[in-house]
Formats: structure tokens, C-alpha cells, sequence
């Protein structure tokens, strides 16, 4: 199940279960979306990105939702797997610049094999 | 091909020191953004260089500077050092063309600042 930790929401799923992590952002000037994944002792690595023109965007096992009416953004994964396990982070990126993520405060997945 | 580098990856400091952290780009990239992260945090954008000045910034103080050399590494200093300064502090490059795309934009591992 999701609970608020001290730090960090954290999700605890299965292996082999579908995982879903959600993100409210607040910048409704924000055009541009991204998912990053970050594991221990690592910077963040890019997963999937959408833009506002869209709904919905798929990768390999991964979704991302964008829903612009309540600023939600949210990030399916299928079939987790122990490799998933990391913290997931949403940015958001403000129209007109360059590209200079905004970060939201971050998941913990912890997939139990 | 080597991709973002930083050194060091671990620091210790005392309050009211001054410290110097260093990245390296990944081949091909011309631009670099510094990041703070604390711990249960996400990262916080610092400032970005490109073309050996500062482009964009963040909302840090007036202690945290940088500098872009003409092979476009870059440094982060940090001044009169505070308890709070203890961070992960994050390089990333860029392409300066590539526009707002995440397209090619790269984290390096960090440095971990520890204050005390």
C-alpha cells in the first residue's frame, strides 16, 4: 500500500504486481512533464516524458497519465520487477525556457520479491 | 564515451569553510546545470551555465557561485559554509540547442557535501 513516511511517500508492491505513482504539480504555466528514477548513490535518470498536448504516453512497461484539469500526473508501472525499486521523482518544465526541471518531492518504490 | 562527472564524490566540511566541487560534461555537451538535493528532497535547480556564463538561476544565495571553463567543465563554489549546506550537490549537461526537451540532458552521481 502508499503511506507518508518521515521523508518520502513510500509504495510497497510485489513483484510482478502493477505499480502506479502519482504527482500534483502546481505550475499550470508548466508545458512540459518528465519521470525520472533515482537509485541509491545515483543522480536521476530520465524514464518517460509527456507534453501538454497529451493525455497519455507509453513506454516500455511504463504509462504516464496527464491529467491538466487537477494538475495530476501519474506513472504506471507494469510487471515490477526488484530493479524498480528506487525513488521516482515527477519534474516539470515552465513553457518559453530551456529545459531546467522542476522536481517534486519524490516516491519510494520498494518492490519485495 | 564517459558520460557527467563529478569530484569529489564525498567532502567533509567545517561551518564558515568554503568549498569547491568540479564536473565535467558528458562528450558533446556544451551546457551545465548544478543542483542541490537534500536528503528526502528532490533537487533544487542552483544555476546553469552555457558559454562560460551564468544563464539561469535559481533561488540560492549570493554564497553559491560557479564558473564555466572554455572546455566546458564547470565549477560550484559554496561560501561561509552552513549546517544546511550538507547536501547532494548535482551536475547535469546539456546540449545549449537542444531547446526544452529533456532530450540528452544527463545527471551525474553527485558529491555529498557533509557541514560540520
Amino acid at each position: 500500500g502508499e503511506s507518508v513516511g518521515l521523508h518520502l511517500p513510500t509504495l510497497s508492491v510485489q513483484e510482478g504486481d502493477n505499480s502506479i505513482i502519482n504527482c500534483a504539480y502546481s505550475n499550470s504555466a508548466s508545458d512540459y512533464f518528465i519521470w525520472y528514477k533515482q537509485e541509491s548513490g545515483k543522480g536521476p535518470q530520465f524514464i518517460i516524458d509527456i507534453r501538454s498536448n497529451m493525455d497519455k504516453r507509453q513506454g516500455q512497461r511504463v504509462t504516464v497519465l496527464l491529467n491538466k484539469t487537477v494538475k495530476h500526473l501519474s506513472l504506471q508501472i507494469a510487471a515490477t520487477q526488484p530493479g524498480d525499486s528506487a525513488v521516482y521523482f515527477c519534474a516539470e518544465n515552465i513553457a518559453g525556457g530551456s529545459y531546467i526541471p522542476t522536481f517534486g518531492r519524490g516516491t519510494s518504490l520498494i518492490v519485495h520479491p | 564515451d564517459a558520460g557527467v562527472t563529478q569530484s569529489p564524490t564525498h567532502l567533509i566540511k567545517t561551518r564558515g569553510q568554503q568549498v569547491t566541487l568540479r564536473c565535467s560534461p558528458k562528450s558533446g555537451h556544451d551546457t551545465v546545470s548544478w543542483y542541490q538535493q537534500a536528503l528526502g528532497q528532490g533537487p533544487q535547480f542552483i544555476f546553469q551555465y552555457y558559454e562560460e556564463e551564468e544563464r539561469q538561476r535559481g533561488n540560492f544565495p549570493d554564497r553559491f557561485s560557479g564558473h564555466q571553463f572554455p572546455n566546458y567543465s564547470s565549477e560550484l563554489n559554496v561560501n561561509a559554509l552552513l549546517l544546511g549546506d550538507s547536501a547532494l550537490y548535482l551536475c547535469a549537461s546539456s546540449f545549449g540547442a537542444q531547446g526544452a526537451s529533456n532530450y540528452g540532458y544527463t545527471f551525474g552521481s553527485g558529491t555529498r557535501l557533509t557541514v560540520v
